[in-house]
């Protein structure tokens, strides 16, 4: 267990709807990452939040969002989803800005989209 | 541009024989190099880092900067090591750890 968590661990939904995936971090990780994993694509970069602000954007979908909250959880939200955006989503945590730092996993959401 | 090339998406050996997978990477500072293992797509470890030098469930990596690559090794594959496994370059400069495309080990009886 790397101490970082994500809910829901699966969720389903339909094409149009919106969803939100939670991640909590480390106890005193600064930085969050998200990540989707589909099985064509690989692992796909998609945003990183420091202590509350944007670091960097990766191949992240207009239609995505996210944001890092003051007790430095963090929340992707997902819109007007397609069937495409069916994927595993991970979250990472790490201490600092995450230069060199290691980046530890949770277990994941995996959303599938009907 | 694209920082960590795995050139192999899919990779087979037999149990007890040796394994490679294959990691290059482009950084122009002093990089720091990971391997991560993902086991039946569940959430990613680490397996190694290169700075601590440490041999992990008996996988070694040594980083050749001259070659640029951090290529992960093991003399005697065990069915257990059947996994994806994910190269990750970082850099004081970079901001962030960068992925590679990862390779799918699998080690058959």
């Amino acid at each position: 267990d790397s101490g970082v968590t994500q809910t829901p661990k699966h969720l389903i939904t339909a094409t149009g709807q919106r969803v939100t995936l939670r991640c909590s971090p480390r106890s005193g990780d600064l930085s969050v990452y998200w990540y989707q994993q589909s099985l064509d694509q690989g692992l796909q970069f998609l945003i990183q939040y420091y202590n509350g602000e944007e670091r960097a954007k990766g191949n992240i979908l207009e239609r995505f969002s996210a944001q890092q909250f003051p007790d430095l959880h963090s929340e992707l939200n997902l819109s007007s989803l397609e069937l495409g955006d069916s994927a595993l989503y991970f979250c990472a945590s790490s201490v600092e800005r995450g230069g060199t730092d290691t980046q530890y996993f949770g277990p994941g959401t995996r959303l599938t989209v009907l | 541009a694209q920082r960590v090339t795995q050139p192999e998406k899919l990779l087979s050996v037999f149990k007890g024989a040796p394994v490679e997978l294959k990691c290059n990477y482009s950084y122009s500072g002093s990089p720091e190099l990971f391997w991560y293992v993902q086991y039946s797509r569940q959430r990613l470890q680490l397996l190694l880092r290169h700075i601590s030098r440490e041999s992990i469930k008996g996988f070694t990596a040594d980083l050749n900067k001259g070659e640029t690559s951090f290529h992960l090794k093991k003399p005697f594959a065990q069915e257990e090591d059947s996994a994806m496994y994910y190269c990750a370059v970082g850099g004081s400069t970079l901001g962030r750890l960068y992925f590679g495309r990862g390779t799918q080990l699998t080690v058959w009886p």
